[in-house]
């Protein structure tokens, strides 16, 4: 069964310093793999998704997430971070290939920006 | 155009009663789901249907029930709502090929 793990709970980033968030997965076959941001009270944006290719894949809003097969990981960056990024991601893993199997999603990071 | 449109936004009601959340999406999409995201934000895949047809029912009472009238359309019926049932409900559609999923903006369900 597939799975998605984000050992960070809460994160705290100063504004204007960088950002990584972790996710790690866990897919038996080619996962496609996304990163949706919620802020509160909000639906979920797409952030980014990776299929195949290049394993560095560029987002909306300056964000970037690599793929590293080795390491079943698919890391959120971004260089700076401004205090309207605080909100909640969440990473997710579907199945290549699609079918009707949806996407499992990950607990989720709760991201906090210090003044 | 809303993509995937969910309705009610909010919805507050008492134990015991039924409700309904419907969904509709304007993307030419063949596969719809509904989840759940619980008050810890954890959010999990409760139904999906192909073209009309049920593809996954999660471990979900069968207090729930979806309906799909067509592909465009997906709704929620909830019967015998109970404090549990408390949550935020998100409709979303796909690809075929799995590579685009498009959520609606959530339904806050709140038992009293």
């Amino acid at each position: 069964a597939q799975s998605v793990t984000q050992p960070d709970i809460h994160i705290t980033v100063s504004e204007g310093a960088s950002l990584e968030l972790r996710c790690n997965y866990s897919y038996g076959a080619t996962p496609y793999l996304f990163w949706y941001v919620q802020s509160p009270g909000q639906g979920l944006q797409l952030l980014l998704k990776y299929f195949s290719g290049d394993t560095l894949v560029q987002g909306i809003k300056g964000f970037e997430a690599e793929f590293k097969r080795s390491q079943s990981s698919f890391n959120l960056r971004k260089p700076s971070v401004h205090w309207s990024a605080a909100a909640e991601y969440f990473c997710a893993v579907g199945s290549a290939g699609g079918g009707a199997d949806g996407l499992t999603f990950g607990k989720g990071t709760h991201l906090i920006i210090q003044p | 155009d809303t993509a995937v449109s969910q309705t009610p936004k909010y919805l507050v009601t008492q134990m015991g009663n039924d409700k309904s959340i419907k969904c509709e999406q304007n993307l030419g999409h063949d596969t719809m789901y509904w989840y759940k995201q619980d008050s810890k934000k954890f959010l999990k895949i409760m139904f999906s249907y192909n073209n009309k047809e049920l593809i996954i029912n999660e471990t979900v009472p069968n207090r729930f029930s979806p309906k799909s009238p067509d592909k465009a359309h997906l709704n929620l019926h909830i019967n015998s709502l109970e404090l549990g049932d408390s949550a935020v409900y998100f409709c979303a559609s796909s690809l075929p090929t799995g590579s685009g999923y498009t959520f609606g903006s959530g339904t806050r369900l709140t038992v009293v």
